[in-house]
Parts: C-alpha cells; structure tokens; sequence
C-alpha cells in the first residue's frame, strides 16, 4: 500500500514570488507520482506526472516537480506565481505494477495575494 | 465526450433516502474510479472499474454503498439510506491505462444530506 503526505494544509504567497507545494510518499515498490490541480467547484486537473526518466518533471501552467527517491519526495514549484494559480493542490501516488489506483494527499490550498 | 461527465452536479437529498450519482467516462477508457472528496481530507478512494474484470471494492464504506458498470461504460454509484456523514463531493475519474496513467475527471457531484 502507498501513503502520500502533503505538510502544508494552506500556502499563503504575494503574487510574483516563487513557491514550493511539499509532498512525500511511502511505498514497498516503485510508484508513479501526479500533482493535480482544482479550482473551486471543478474536478481535478494533472499538472505534470512522474513515471520514469528525469527525475525532473515540468508540467502544466510552469509548475515543474522533482522526483527525490532517497527523501521518497515530490515536491511541486513554481519560480513565479500569479493570481490565477490560486487553488488546491493534490499530490497522488500509484504503484507502478499490480494496481492502478492512486492514493491522494489530503491536498494543500495555495492562496495568492496580490 | 471530452471529458469525463457527472450528473447531477449537485444533490440535495433527505436522510435515509437513496440516491444515484451517475458517472460517463471518456469514451474508450477502461478504466473508472470513484472518489469522495470531504472538507479538508482529501480524495478518499471508493471503487475501482477496469474492463470486464471484478470491480475493486475495498474503498467503499459500508453496506450502504454500491456501483455498477454497464456495458464498460456509464457507471452508478448508489448510496441507500443517506446520512449526514455521507455529505460529501463524489468525483469520478477515467483513464486509458495505455496511456501511462493519466487519470481524467469529473467536475463531481456535491451531496447534501439534511
């Protein structure tokens, strides 16, 4: 079974400055990783997903994420964030054999001031 | 469709009634998960559809709980006997597992139970 843990429950940031969303896992085996993104009232959209490969991964909207397998980590950043990036974020797991249901983190609020 | 399709999107519902939350894959997707989404814990797992195979069932929280899927496509999710604990956003997800496991979800169902 896998766990995801996300330490932040909210993120504050003034508008233009760079952020970093924590996320850490636990695994027996070797995991795929996903950040998702929600704004109110929708569903969950993927930012940028790691299966294999570099172990950074750029995604959706400049949000980029490094796969850190010695610190089980997969933090989410962004050099430089605006308004519009304000919402939830979820960070999620998945074995990479066997099954296929990712496990989701309780998710973290990045609030954007201006 | 383009995109994954949940009705209704809201749901106001008495104690002790049953309700059906419909769910409409991408087309061509084999796989349909279902997830309840309550304030501040993140997306809790209920059910998991691949194919013809049995459905994974380990997520459900009780008896009260229940899904089908028909013909591999449209599913159901019905919870009998409502309670307040069951308040929650019910989000559907679908995914083409050949294609590196990048799930695509609904908007969600918000379930009020008074």
């Amino acid at each position: 079974a896998q766990s995801v843990t996300q330490l932040d429950s909210q993120v504050p940031v003034f508008e233009e400055a760079p952020v970093e969303l924590r996320c850490n896992y636990s695994s027996s085996v070797s995991v795929y990783l996903f950040w998702y993104v929600q704004y109110p009232n929708q569903g969950l959209q993927l930012l940028l997903k790691y299966l294999s490969g570099s172990t950074l991964v750029k995604g959706i909207n400049g949000f980029e994420a490094e796969f850190n397998k010695s610190q089980t980590s997969f933090h989410l950043r962004k050099p430089s964030v605006h308004i519009s990036d304000t919402a939830e974020y979820f960070c999620a797991v998945s074995a990479s054999g066997g099954s296929y249901i990712p496990t989701f983190g309780r998710g973290t609020s990045l609030i954007v001031h201006p | 469709g383009a995109g994954v399709s949940q009705s209704p999107s809201n749901k106001v519902t008495e104690k002790g009634k049953d309700v059906e939350l419909r769910c409409d894959p991408i087309s061509g997707h084999t796989a349909l998960y279902w997830y309840r989404q309550s304030l501040g814990q993140g997306l809790e797992f209920l059910i998991y559809f691949q194919g013809n195979s049995a459905p994974d069932k380990s997520g459900l929280p009780s008896d009260r709980f229940s899904a089908e899927r028909t013909g591999g496509s449209v599913s159901t999710l019905t919870i009998q006997r409502t309670q307040q604990e069951d308040s929650a956003v019910y989000l559907c997800a679908s995914s083409r597992l050949t294609e590196n496991y990048g799930y695509t979800f609904g908007s969600g169902t918000r379930l009020t139970v008074v």
